[in-house]
């Protein structure tokens, strides 16, 4: 099966902060995506990337940036934590550009 | 712009009680629709993909729908392991053919009680 592993389960960060979330998957897909989720508001796109060293914004990408210097990983970057970036991080992949996407775990990232 | 809309927003069902789930949209040219399961503080779990009116899914106790502008998802005889959000998402054709990335709803919270 393939697998999608997301590095934390919980992250407790300061305003201001500089906040890595890593994210690996191990079947050689070729698309990564980053998500994340709210209460009342479902999940929201921040970027994607369909090759190594490509990125295409989301709908949310203010506040965000991401690498993805190797296929198998792709990471999530708060350059400046901030309260209102406190929520449920997905990651994900997909080999194709098709929806069956495969999610990680999450990281649950509090921001005080 | 693509929009996804799930009915109801929460569904408490008794053991046995099988009932729907509804995931209706609005999209230019619907490359797939998609259901996945998202158990509490997990990341959703692909269940079915949907290409066009007609098609049918099943899995288990549950079979997935589509018509032109809505999806079900039928659970039949639900067992309390079925307990989890359902999330509905569609994709759309780009003008090149491609895929747009995913829509997706915000989810229907079913609760089986035994």
């Amino acid at each position: 099966d393939v697998k999608v592993t997301q590095s934390s389960r919980y992250l407790v960060k300061r305003t201001g902060e500089k906040v890595f979330l890593e994210c690996v998957q191990d079947m050689d897909h070729e698309n990564m995506f980053w998500y994340r989720q709210d209460p009342g508001l479902g999940l929201r796109l921040i970027y994607f990337s369909y090759d190594v060293k490509m990125k295409e914004k989301g709908d949310i990408p203010e506040g965000y940036s991401v690498s993805r210097e190797k296929k198998e990983r792709f990471s999530l970057i708060l350059e400046s934590a901030s309260t209102n970036q406190t929520s449920m991080y997905l990651c994900a992949s997909s080999p194709d550009t098709l929806g069956g996407y495969t999610f990680g775990s999450g990281t649950r990232l509090t921001v005080v | 712009e693509d929009q996804v809309t799930q009915s109801p927003e929460a569904l408490r069902l008794q053991e046995g009680e099988s009932s729907s789930l509804n995931c209706s949209y609005t999209v230019s040219g619907l490359r797939g629709l998609f259901w996945y399961r998202q158990d509490p503080g997990k990341g959703p779990e692909f269940l079915f993909t949907l290409y066009s009116a007609g098609e049918e899914k099943e899995k288990e106790r549950l079979k997935a729908t589509l018509t032109k502008k809505e999806s079900f998802l039928h659970i039949t005889a639900p067992k309390p392991e079925d307990s989890a959000t359902y999330l509905c998402a569609v994709q759309a054709v780009t003008s090149q053919g491609g895929s747009e990335k995913l829509v997706f709803g915000k989810g229907t919270k079913l609760t089986v009680n035994p």
